[in-house]
């Protein structure tokens, strides 16, 4: 029983590059999240889905993608890369809904340069 | 508008003693919080929790209190040991927010030995 596995670790990308950050869970969840944080903040939530084909926008979307073909996986697509996008990504799972605990993954470290 | 609030970036406790972090909110819809505790390049663990109709859960060394007048929660580690050094988040979530779950930016916690 892995968890929430998220790849890769780091990742340095050059201004307008793509990239997606790949998040898996074998827990079963419906309820998955993708947060960013950012040095002296909390995690801002980007996107979350709460079944497979269902996504919505958290509170800082702008400049992201995401999709939910399975339970299993969420990855999160970048699209134009920009210097305000690094960050740590990490991506979380939960069983129910607001009153249910997140589990996490070990995060995905990213620059933008 | 930070609507979680940890005003102390960092704590400093000797090891034995009562290490006590607060975390203020303003959202009155808020019921139900949660503690997380992040180690370096790992991701958050969910530490304990309370819904908005206890003022008080215990957890081993851990109490989370709640205080809705004053919308102030506080988590209580005694005793205080070296491996509770981390990174601590407040986090909160309203029955009618949808799955955001709202992070404060973390309160990082040195016990020395």
């Amino acid at each position: 029983n892995a968890g929430v596995t998220q790849t890769p670790k780091f990742r340095i990308l050059k201004i307008g590059q793509s990239m997606t950050l790949q998040c898996a869970q074998d827990m079963n969840h419906n309820y998955m999240y993708w947060y960013r944080q950012d040095p002296g903040m909390g995690l801002k939530l980007i996107y979350y889905s709460v079944g497979a084909g269902i996504t919505d926008k958290g509170e800082v979307p702008n400049g992201y993608n995401v999709s939910r073909s399975t339970t299993e996986d969420f990855p999160l697509r970048l699209e134009l890369a920009a210097p305000s996008q690094t960050s740590v990504y990490f991506c979380a799972s939960s069983f129910a809904g607001y009153n249910s605990p997140l589990h996490f993954g070990n995060g995905t470290r990213l620059t933008v340069t | 508008d930070q609507q979680v609030k940890q005003n102390s970036p960092s704590l400093s406790v000797q090891e034995g003693r009562i290490s006590i972090l607060n975390c203020d909110y303003t959202n009155s819809m808020f019921d139900y919080f949660l503690w997380y505790k992040k180690y370096p390049a790992e991701g958050p663990t969910f530490l304990i929790s309370i819904s908005s109709i206890k003022d008080k859960n215990e957890d081993g060394r851990f109490t989370v209190f709640l205080n809705k007048s004053a919308k102030h929660l506080s988590l209580h580690i005694v005793p205080s040991q070296p491996g509770d050094s981390a990174v601590y988040f407040c986090a909160a979530s309203a029955r009618t927010g949808g799955f955001k779950t709202i992070f404060g930016a973390g309160t990082r916690l040195f016990v020395k030995a």
